[in-house]
């Protein structure tokens, strides 16, 4: 029911450790995956991205990783800040006829203590 | 550069009444996009224009949800008349053409938090 959308997975860190998010998507044919930040009362900010054709992408202090034959991403967050403190996305965008139509993952709360 | 603007940020309404959110994209974004939000979960998207064509409307109910950008800037998102469970964030977010088709980054606005009672 819409009970099990509020049992979001959570992170929590001390300030300065490194943070791993992680994503399991179903569709074997995304080709393009972007991680999304939410922050209370905002909308989803973009973070980074990274297409099938790579398996890492660096960005500021933000790494992700994409494994092709699991299904897998995730998103490393270096020396985690309070103001990393937020609801993670990732999503998935399957191309083909369906472009243009991301499918976001569940979510995962991040919880940075000073 | 301004982000995506939507208005109004916050609506009550009683059940059975319209509701209406409006949108306006950044600047030389031609693509528009359309999502509902629930409370924990994704968002989900209801509908997608490519300047001032809906290229895809498969998620949108259109028994009640009906959305229009005439220009091809500007995009309105109707609700008439209201359900209980039409409460959820309603967000807009713009996109321009990226390397290959499917690969545009989405930008978000803050989104309508709307309220059915």
């Amino acid at each position: 029911g819409e009970s099990v959308g509020l049992h979001l997975p959570t992170l929590s860190v001390q300030e300065g450790d490194n943070s791993i998010i992680n994503c399991a998507y179903s569709n074997s044919a995304s080709d393009y995956f972007i991680w999304y930040k939410q922050e209370s009362g905002k909308g989803p900010q973009f973070i980074i991205d990274i297409r099938s054709n790579m398996d890492k992408r660096q960005g500021q202090r933000v790494t992700v990783l994409l494994n092709k034959t699991v299904k897998h991403l995730s998103l490393q967050i270096a020396a985690t800040q309070p103001g990393d403190s937020a609801v993670y996305f990732c999503a998935e965008n399957a191309g083909g006829t369906s472009y243009g139509k991301l499918t976001f993952g569940q979510g995962t709360i991040l919880t940075v203590h000073p | 550069e301004a982000g995506v603007v939507q208005s109004p940020r916050y609506k009550i309404i009683e059940k059975k009444q319209p509701v209406a959110f409006w949108c306006n994209p950044i600047s030389g974004h031609n693509t528009l996009y359309w999502y509902r939000q629930n409370l924990g979960q994704g968002p989900e998207l209801l509908i997608r224009y490519e300047n001032e064509e809906a290229v895809d409307d498969s998620q949108l109910p259109k028994d009640r949800f009906s959305a229009e950008r005439l220009k091809g800037v500007d995009s309105t998102l109707k609700i008439q008349p209201a359900e209980l469970g039409d409460s959820a964030v309603y967000l807009c977010a713009s996109s321009v053409p990226g390397q290959g088709k499917g690969q545009e980054t989405q930008y978000f606005g803050p989104g309508t938090r709307l309220l059915v009672l």
